[in-house]
């Protein structure tokens, strides 16, 4: 099974307009954290957002938020008042493990969402 | 977060040639990783670069193909060596520390290889 599933190959969204992009995960551990990355077309991985497990509240970071299921393991993304340089590809990714306690492993991402922001 | 510079961003090589990508970071960071991802794909882990150790390579990449050096916490190189059209792809480096559970990604290096 996929560990990280983004159901969504494109997205079109109207400037100013909010948007969710999907994510789905899977693991056994209970320990673990999830990402989301922005690539534009120059090719760089930007940090958007972090979730961890344990983290009680959805994450928030400016425009962005992490709609946080735990217990349907979805980490969907929200995008609030779109902006045209939201055009770009949307990664979700996952580390089982942390870092401070020494057991974190590699980060496995989706396969991506293109959104599309149109005037 | 951390500012990572990664070099060359892009380069066009010939086959048969070896083209060596560096990271630098302005912090000291636990963790360091590489990543490949190739023309409309998602990223895949090529190896974990150890500080004072041998990288830890993941399955399917091998250190004869890329040899990853890390001298001290804030540097590492990606060599890709014996080029082949089959490596055109983006390269990216990883940080991490062990107080921030966030990964940041340098800037990627963009390679062709005719």
């Amino acid at each position: 099974a996929q560990k990280i599933t983004q159901t969504q190959p494109g997205m079109f969204v109207q400037e100013k307009e909010a948007v969710t992009l999907d994510c789905t995960y899977d693991t056994s551990d209970q320990s673990y954290g999830l990402f989301w990355y922005k690539q534009p077309s120059s090719g760089e991985m930007i940090f958007l957002i972090y979730q961890g497990s344990y983290d009680e509240q959805n994450a928030t970071e400016g425009r962005y938020s992490l709609n946080f299921q735990k217990a349907r393991k979805s980490a969907n993304l929200v995008i609030s008042a779109s902006q045209l340089g939201d055009s770009a590809m949307y990664f979700c990714a996952m580390r089982e493990g942390h870092l401070s306690t020494g057991t974190a492993s590699k980060l496995t991402f989706g396969t991506g969402t293109r959104l599309q922001v149109t005037l | 977060s951390a500012v990572i510079s990664q070099k060359p961003s892009r380069d066009i090589c010939q086959r048969g040639t070896s083209l060596t990508i560096q990271c630098q970071v302005d912090s000291q960071v636990t963790m360091m990783f590489w990543y490949r991802q190739q023309p409309g794909q998602s990223l895949t882990l090529i190896a974990t670069a150890n500080q004072g150790s041998e990288a830890t390579y993941e399955s399917g990449f091998v250190i004869d193909k890329f040899p990853i050096s890390r001298p001290n916490l804030t540097f590492s190189t990606l060599t890709v060596s014996n080029m082949s059209p089959e490596d055109s792809s983006i390269y990216l480096c990883s940080v991490g520390g062990h107080t921030n559970e966030k990964l940041f990604f340098g800037s990627g290096t963009q390679l062709s290889v005719l």
